[in-house]
């Protein structure tokens, strides 16, 4: 199966700071991999697909790189709805595992 | 409109069986893979199983393999999770979701509640 490790695991930012949430893929997944984002008490939403694809009606300044092993999605300017845990999901191979997620709080 | 509508979920004890039913609509239901995603309790989420739109392929966690049962109806649009053998680890909110032709999750329900306890 593949592992998917993210880091970290929380993080305290500010409105308009910009934040980097990274995804190890164990072994490499080239670029299937999707991020989500989840709100408490609600289901997840899809922000970013194929790595770097922005899924239709997310804000630009979400954005996804990466390949093989390593992705990374960041956040450009925070605000204030973006305080969420978000999630990577490998999309190479069955079982579609998820990262642990990474909660972002507010500092 | 895309809408999954998840049903069946509710208190069973350890070692009974329960099954899951989403109804979708919006979006042409044959065409698309369609899952089961979980999340236990203040924890991350889970993916539990995931089947073709055919219904030709099934696929599951090794946390479920062989309790639990996935299988879509795609003349009444509706996706299933039979469920036995319930454990108290299987305590979780159920998500149906469905496959994007990238195979990402690109529309989830709102989840249904299984709680297994005695």
């Amino acid at each position: 199966d593949i592992q998917l490790t993210q880091s970290p695991s929380f993080l305290s930012a500010s409105v308009g700071d910009r934040v980097t949430i990274t995804c190890r893929a164990s072994p490499g997944i080239g670029s299937y991999l999707a991020w989500y984002q989840q709100k408490p008490g609600k289901a997840p939403r899809l922000l970013i697909y194929a790595a770097s694809t922005l899924q239709s009606g997310v804000p630009s300044r979400f954005s996804g790189s990466g390949s093989g092993t390593e992705f990374t999605l960041t956040i450009s300017s925070l605000q204030p709805e973006d305080f969420a845990t978000y999630y990577c999901q490998q999309l190479n191979s069955y079982p579609r595992t998820f990262g642990q997620g990474t909660k972002l709080e507010i500092k | 409109e895309v809408q999954l509508l998840e049903s069946g979920g509710g208190l069973v004890q350890p070692g009974g069986s329960l099954r899951l039913s989403c109804a979708a609509s919006g979006f042409t239901f044959t065409t698309y893979a369609m899952s089961w995603v979980r999340q236990a309790p203040r924890k991350g989420l889970e993916w539990v199983s995931a089947i073709r739109a055919s219904g030709g392929s099934t696929y599951y966690a090794d946390s479920v393999k062989g309790r639990f049962t996935i299988s879509r109806d795609n003349s009444n649009n509706t996706l299933y999770l039979q469920m036995n053998s319930l454990r108290a680890e299987d305590t979780a909110v159920y998500y149906c979701v469905k496959a994007s032709v990238y195979s990402t999750f690109d529309y989830w329900g709102q989840g249904t509640l299984v709680t297994v306890s005695s």
